[in-house]
């Protein structure tokens, strides 16, 4: 199974900073990644997707970057509501594995 | 716009089996793919296996194989998971999630998973 390894797994921000969130594969994985947002007790929310396609809806803050084995997700300016965790996913090859997460905190 | 509604929470026995639905309401499960993703209280995602109604194809991660069981209803626009021999480590949030396009063959379609379920806990306790 191919392992994604997000780094760092929690980092403390400011409103306004910029904050970038990488996501390592062990092997390569073409552009075949998404990037998620996740706010406790809710779903995951589909930000970005073939690495670096915003999806419809979400703010042009972010912006995501990549391909083969290392990806970023970067937030421009961050926002109060960004404030959650993010993953990574793959979909090279089954079976389908997410990164362990990156909490982004109030600093 | 279709919504994904997930059946409420249960609490199983150890041994037991538990059987999450999820209906799109007003929509169709058939021309996407509907995955299955869990997450254990305070840990990260976990992808458990997906179906392609519309091929009749179904992929499942190979932790769970034996153990899961994934189909879908075109009549009732609902998707089911079955997961049997529960243990206490199965206690998590169940998510049913669609992937952004239809009509995906196979795997390199798949994109990301823009449409999900509100979740469903699934607690295993004696």
């Amino acid at each position: 199974a191919i392992q994604l390894t997000q780094s760092p797994s929690s980092l403390s921000a400011s409103v306004g900073d910029r904050v970038t969130i990488t996501c390592r594969a062990s092997q390569g994985i073409s552009s075949a990644l998404a990037w998620y947002q996740q706010k406790p007790g809710k779903a995951p929310k589909l930000l970005i997707y073939d690495a670096s396609t915003l999806q419809s809806g979400v703010p042009s803050s972010f912006s995501g970057s990549g391909s083969g084995t290392e990806f970023t997700l970067t937030i421009s300016s961050l926002q109060p509501e960004d404030f959650a965790t993010y993953y990574c996913q793959q979909f090279d090859s089954y079976p389908l594995t997410f990164g362990g997460g990156t909490r982004v905190e109030i600093q | 716009q279709v919504q994904l509604v997930q059946s409420g929470a249960e609490v199983k026995e150890p041994g037991s089996s538990v059987k999450v639905s999820c209906k799109a309401s007003g929509g169709t499960v058939i021309t996407y793919t509907i995955n299955w993703v869990r997450q254990a209280p305070g840990q990260g995602l976990e992808w458990m296996g997906g179906i392609i109604p519309i091929f009749g194809t179904v992929n499942v991660a190979q932790k769970f194989q034996g153990r899961i069981t994934i189909s879908a209803d075109e009549s009732t626009s609902t998707a089911h998971m079955e997961l049997s021999s529960l243990r206490s480590d199965d206690t998590a949030v169940y998510y049913c999630a669609r992937d952004l396009r239809r009509y995906c063959s196979s795997i390199t379609c798949y994109a990301g998973f823009d449409n999900w379920g509100q979740g469903a806990l699934v607690t295993v306790s004696s």
